[in-house]
């Protein structure tokens, strides 16, 4: 089964500092990643998202992740941390053999932007 | 143009009681998908609906939750005899078609409480 690890349930940074938000997958078969930003009182919102070719994936707001098959990991940067950014974000992997995409979500990380 | 909507945004009931929460999903998008998100997790798969059918209803905790989309547009979940373990925000999504590769589209959800 698949499975989705989010470590942190929250991160702070400060305005202009570095945004590293952590996942890590666990799927017997070639992952389809994505990342999510949930902001209050609204819907989830796709970030990016990585199914094949490039393992650097750049997203909106200036968000990228990087596929790391050795590590298992797809974590989310962004180099500048915008007081916008606060927000919930999420993880999540599918895969093709259902036949369609069921996703799995990670717990969710917080992110808190201070001025 | 117009998102994925849901209503009511906020639903109190009492435990026992049934209830019905609606989705209207974007346009001409085959695909709809129901989720439930509970405090401090992310997003669970519930059902996935591909045109009128429901193609994967086994993230249904029970035999009192149940969805339909009649007409391929508009889906209603249905909760009988509510617990108080289904508390939670319930999220529906849609996308043009099931493939993997294509982006969900969340509504904002309904939450639900069940004193």
């Amino acid at each position: 089964a698949q499975s989705v690890t989010q470590l942190g349930s929250h991160v702070s940074v400060s305005e202009g500092a570095l945004v590293l938000l952590r996942c890590n997958y666990s799927s017997s078969v070639p992952p389809y990643l994505f990342w999510y930003v949930q902001y209050p009182n609204q819907g989830l919102q796709l970030l990016l998202k990585y199914t094949t070719g490039a393992t650097l994936v750049k997203g909106i707001n200036g968000f990228e992740a990087e596929f790391k098959k050795s590590e298992t990991s797809f974590h989310l940067t962004k180099p500048s941390a915008h007081m916008s950014d606060a927000a919930e974000y999420f993880c999540a992997v599918s895969d093709d053999q259902t036949g369609f995409q069921k996703l799995v979500f990670g717990t969710g990380t917080r992110l808190l932007v201070s001025p | 143009g117009a998102g994925v909507s849901q209503t009511p945004s906020n639903k109190v009931t009492e435990k026992g009681k049934y209830v019905e929460l609606r989705c209207d999903p974007i346009s001409g998008h085959t695909a709809l998908y129901w989720y439930r998100q509970s405090l401090g997790q992310g997003p669970e798969f519930l059902i996935y609906f591909q045109g009128t059918g429901a193609a994967d209803d086994s993230g249904l905790p029970n035999d009192r939750f149940f969805a339909v989309r009649p007409e391929g547009s508009v889906s209603t979940l249905k909760i009988q005899r509510t617990e108080r373990g289904d508390s939670a925000v319930y999220l529906c999504a849609s996308s043009p078609s099931g493939l993997v590769a294509n982006e969900q589209f969340f509504g904002p959800g309904t939450r639900l409480t069940v004193l």
